[in-house]
Protein backbone atom coordinates (compact mmCIF):
# COMPACT_ATOMS: atom_id res chain seq x y z
CA UNK A 1 0.00 0.00 0.00
CA UNK A 2 1.10 3.29 -1.02
CA UNK A 3 2.27 5.67 2.15
CA UNK A 4 3.44 9.48 2.97
CA UNK A 5 7.23 9.28 3.59
CA UNK A 6 8.43 11.83 6.13
CA UNK A 7 12.24 13.08 6.12
CA UNK A 8 14.23 13.25 8.66
CA UNK A 9 12.73 11.57 11.31
CA UNK A 10 14.25 13.40 13.92
CA UNK A 11 15.69 16.80 13.23
CA UNK A 12 17.58 18.94 15.95
CA UNK A 13 18.14 22.39 15.67
CA UNK A 14 19.44 25.48 17.66
CA UNK A 15 17.02 28.22 18.12
CA UNK A 16 16.66 30.93 15.48
CA UNK A 17 18.13 28.43 12.95
CA UNK A 18 15.75 27.74 9.74
CA UNK A 19 14.58 24.15 9.37
CA UNK A 20 12.83 22.61 6.79
CA UNK A 21 11.13 19.21 7.09
CA UNK A 22 10.59 17.28 3.91
CA UNK A 23 7.28 15.10 2.79
CA UNK A 24 6.39 12.59 -0.55
CA UNK A 25 2.98 12.39 -0.47
CA UNK A 26 0.85 9.42 -2.33
CA UNK A 27 1.59 9.90 -5.95
CA UNK A 28 -2.27 10.49 -7.05
CA UNK A 29 -3.17 12.50 -4.29
CA UNK A 30 -3.89 16.12 -4.63
CA UNK A 31 -4.24 17.64 -1.40
CA UNK A 32 -1.61 18.01 1.68
CA UNK A 33 -1.37 18.86 4.92
CA UNK A 34 0.60 19.61 8.06
CA UNK A 35 -0.18 19.03 11.06
CA UNK A 36 1.93 19.42 14.41
CA UNK A 37 1.76 17.58 17.53
CA UNK A 38 3.56 18.27 20.88
CA UNK A 39 4.07 16.16 23.53
CA UNK A 40 1.36 14.71 25.36
CA UNK A 41 -0.94 17.29 23.73
CA UNK A 42 -3.62 16.82 20.56
CA UNK A 43 -2.91 16.69 17.00
CA UNK A 44 -3.28 20.15 16.09
CA UNK A 45 -3.86 21.35 12.22
CA UNK A 46 -1.13 23.80 10.30
CA UNK A 47 -1.99 23.81 6.78
CA UNK A 48 -3.74 22.61 3.60
CA UNK A 49 -2.16 23.26 0.46
CA UNK A 50 -4.03 22.13 -2.87
CA UNK A 51 -3.04 23.53 -6.77
CA UNK A 52 0.03 25.08 -5.44
CA UNK A 53 -1.24 27.65 -2.97
CA UNK A 54 -2.49 27.29 0.60
CA UNK A 55 -5.99 26.60 0.97
CA UNK A 56 -6.19 27.19 5.15
CA UNK A 57 -4.09 27.72 7.68
CA UNK A 58 -4.49 28.12 11.45
CA UNK A 59 -3.46 30.32 13.99
CA UNK A 60 -0.43 28.59 14.51
CA UNK A 61 0.93 28.87 11.31
CA UNK A 62 2.26 32.32 11.17
CA UNK A 63 4.95 34.04 8.84
CA UNK A 64 7.52 31.91 9.94
CA UNK A 65 6.27 28.82 8.86
CA UNK A 66 6.07 28.47 4.54
CA UNK A 67 5.08 25.48 2.59
CA UNK A 68 6.28 24.86 -0.72
CA UNK A 69 5.80 21.81 -3.24
CA UNK A 70 9.08 22.19 -5.35
CA UNK A 71 8.73 19.52 -7.37
CA UNK A 72 5.76 17.04 -8.77
CA UNK A 73 6.64 14.68 -5.40
CA UNK A 74 8.05 16.55 -2.54
CA UNK A 75 6.28 18.92 -0.41
CA UNK A 76 8.02 21.26 2.34
CA UNK A 77 7.51 22.88 5.60
CA UNK A 78 9.92 25.52 6.42
CA UNK A 79 9.94 27.40 9.67
CA UNK A 80 12.38 30.48 9.44
CA UNK A 81 12.90 31.11 13.09
CA UNK A 82 12.80 28.40 15.00
CA UNK A 83 11.44 29.12 18.95
CA UNK A 84 11.61 26.59 21.53
CA UNK A 85 8.31 25.94 21.66
CA UNK A 86 8.22 24.58 17.53
CA UNK A 87 9.72 21.47 19.01
CA UNK A 88 6.90 18.86 18.57
CA UNK A 89 5.58 15.86 15.97
CA UNK A 90 5.10 17.15 12.51
CA UNK A 91 2.89 15.34 10.49
CA UNK A 92 2.40 15.34 6.88
CA UNK A 93 -0.70 13.89 5.22
CA UNK A 94 -2.22 13.47 1.85
CA UNK A 95 -5.53 12.79 0.36
CA UNK A 96 -6.86 12.34 -3.30
CA UNK A 97 -9.66 14.71 -2.62
CA UNK A 98 -13.69 14.40 -2.37
CA UNK A 99 -14.79 11.12 -3.36
CA UNK A 100 -18.13 10.41 -4.90
CA UNK A 101 -19.64 8.92 -2.00
CA UNK A 102 -17.38 9.30 0.37
CA UNK A 103 -15.15 11.80 1.55
CA UNK A 104 -11.21 9.88 0.94
CA UNK A 105 -9.38 9.79 4.24
CA UNK A 106 -6.20 11.87 4.89
CA UNK A 107 -2.76 9.61 5.16
CA UNK A 108 -0.17 10.60 7.23
CA UNK A 109 3.88 9.90 7.32
CA UNK A 110 5.01 8.97 10.65
CA UNK A 111 6.14 12.73 11.25
CA UNK A 112 9.56 14.28 12.38
CA UNK A 113 10.38 14.52 15.69
CA UNK A 114 11.83 18.34 15.52
CA UNK A 115 13.67 19.24 18.94
CA UNK A 116 14.92 23.27 19.50
CA UNK A 117 17.36 23.44 21.33
CA UNK B 1 -17.20 20.58 12.76
CA UNK B 2 -19.10 19.13 14.92
CA UNK B 3 -17.82 18.93 18.09
CA UNK B 4 -17.29 15.28 19.57
CA UNK B 5 -17.54 13.65 23.14
CA UNK B 6 -15.40 10.04 23.55
CA UNK B 7 -14.16 8.81 27.06
CA UNK B 8 -10.64 9.44 27.84
CA UNK B 9 -9.73 5.87 28.81
CA UNK B 10 -10.35 2.48 28.15
CA UNK B 11 -9.05 -1.06 29.64
CA UNK B 12 -9.42 -4.47 28.10
CA UNK B 13 -7.82 -7.93 27.55
CA UNK B 14 -6.21 -10.02 24.99
CA UNK B 15 -9.30 -11.34 22.74
CA UNK B 16 -12.06 -9.49 23.93
CA UNK B 17 -14.39 -6.85 21.64
CA UNK B 18 -14.04 -3.29 22.58
CA UNK B 19 -16.28 -1.01 22.09
CA UNK B 20 -15.49 3.03 21.99
CA UNK B 21 -18.10 5.47 21.33
CA UNK B 22 -18.71 8.81 20.14
CA UNK B 23 -21.15 11.52 20.76
CA UNK B 24 -21.84 14.14 18.09
CA UNK B 25 -25.08 15.74 18.84
CA UNK B 26 -24.15 18.87 16.72
CA UNK B 27 -23.63 16.41 13.25
CA UNK B 28 -24.84 17.98 10.09
CA UNK B 29 -26.51 16.63 7.53
CA UNK B 30 -23.44 16.65 5.11
CA UNK B 31 -21.31 15.20 7.90
CA UNK B 32 -19.68 12.18 7.62
CA UNK B 33 -17.72 9.93 11.01
CA UNK B 34 -14.11 8.94 10.93
CA UNK B 35 -12.13 7.03 13.00
CA UNK B 36 -8.51 7.20 13.12
CA UNK B 37 -6.18 4.75 15.24
CA UNK B 38 -2.35 6.78 16.44
CA UNK B 39 0.20 4.85 18.44
CA UNK B 40 3.07 6.49 20.00
CA UNK B 41 5.54 8.23 17.32
CA UNK B 42 3.54 7.13 14.92
CA UNK B 43 1.11 9.30 12.39
CA UNK B 44 -2.83 8.99 12.57
CA UNK B 45 -4.00 5.99 10.47
CA UNK B 46 -7.65 5.56 9.24
CA UNK B 47 -9.17 3.01 9.95
CA UNK B 48 -13.17 3.70 9.07
CA UNK B 49 -15.72 5.73 8.00
CA UNK B 50 -19.42 6.31 7.57
CA UNK B 51 -22.36 8.04 7.14
CA UNK B 52 -25.14 6.01 8.36
CA UNK B 53 -25.98 2.44 9.78
CA UNK B 54 -23.35 0.25 9.56
CA UNK B 55 -19.73 -0.12 8.03
CA UNK B 56 -17.26 -3.39 8.34
CA UNK B 57 -14.23 -3.63 7.26
CA UNK B 58 -11.37 -6.22 8.00
CA UNK B 59 -10.12 -4.55 11.20
CA UNK B 60 -13.49 -2.49 12.71
CA UNK B 61 -17.29 -2.22 12.44
CA UNK B 62 -18.79 1.42 12.89
CA UNK B 63 -22.40 1.14 14.28
CA UNK B 64 -24.10 4.72 13.72
CA UNK B 65 -27.79 5.13 14.80
CA UNK B 66 -30.47 6.31 13.04
CA UNK B 67 -30.58 9.58 14.67
CA UNK B 68 -26.79 9.71 13.79
CA UNK B 69 -26.02 11.67 16.73
CA UNK B 70 -23.27 8.80 18.51
CA UNK B 71 -21.59 6.33 16.66
CA UNK B 72 -19.47 3.23 18.08
CA UNK B 73 -16.25 1.76 16.79
CA UNK B 74 -16.16 -2.10 17.40
CA UNK B 75 -12.75 -3.59 17.64
CA UNK B 76 -13.42 -7.80 17.71
CA UNK B 77 -10.77 -9.51 19.45
CA UNK B 78 -8.39 -7.21 20.34
CA UNK B 79 -4.69 -7.81 20.54
CA UNK B 80 -2.20 -5.98 23.01
CA UNK B 81 -0.99 -4.21 19.61
CA UNK B 82 -4.54 -2.55 19.52
CA UNK B 83 -3.17 -0.29 22.43
CA UNK B 84 -3.10 3.01 21.03
CA UNK B 85 -5.24 6.35 20.68
CA UNK B 86 -8.16 6.33 19.36
CA UNK B 87 -9.65 9.36 17.43
CA UNK B 88 -13.37 10.01 16.26
CA UNK B 89 -13.97 13.21 13.58
CA UNK B 90 -16.92 14.16 12.45
CA UNK B 91 -17.15 16.67 9.45
CA UNK B 92 -18.45 17.27 5.89
CA UNK B 93 -14.82 17.85 4.12
CA UNK B 94 -17.08 19.62 1.30
CA UNK B 95 -14.59 21.69 -1.24
CA UNK B 96 -12.58 18.86 -1.97
CA UNK B 97 -10.00 19.65 0.98
CA UNK B 98 -10.32 19.81 4.98
CA UNK B 99 -8.81 19.80 7.80
CA UNK B 100 -9.54 17.36 10.73
CA UNK B 101 -9.88 18.76 14.00
CA UNK B 102 -8.23 16.22 16.58
CA UNK B 103 -9.79 16.25 19.79
CA UNK B 104 -8.16 14.30 22.97
CA UNK B 105 -9.28 10.77 21.77
CA UNK B 106 -9.50 7.46 23.43
CA UNK B 107 -6.45 6.17 25.13
CA UNK B 108 -6.96 2.16 24.25
CA UNK B 109 -4.80 -0.08 26.89
CA UNK B 110 -5.08 -3.96 26.12
CA UNK B 111 -3.72 -6.19 29.02
CA UNK B 112 -2.19 -9.77 28.91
Amino acid sequence: EPEVTQTPSHQVTQMGQEVILRCVPISNHLYFYWYRQILGQKVEFLVSFYNNEISEKSEIFDDQFSVERPDGSNFTLKIRSTKLEDSAMYFCASTQGQGLRSNQPQHFGDGTRLSIL
Amino acid sequence: LAKTTQPISMDSYEGQEVNITCSHNNIATNDYITWYQQFPSQGPRFIIQGYKTKVTNEVASLFIPADRKSSTLSLPRVSLSDTAVYYCLVGAFSGGYNKLIFGAGTRLAVHP
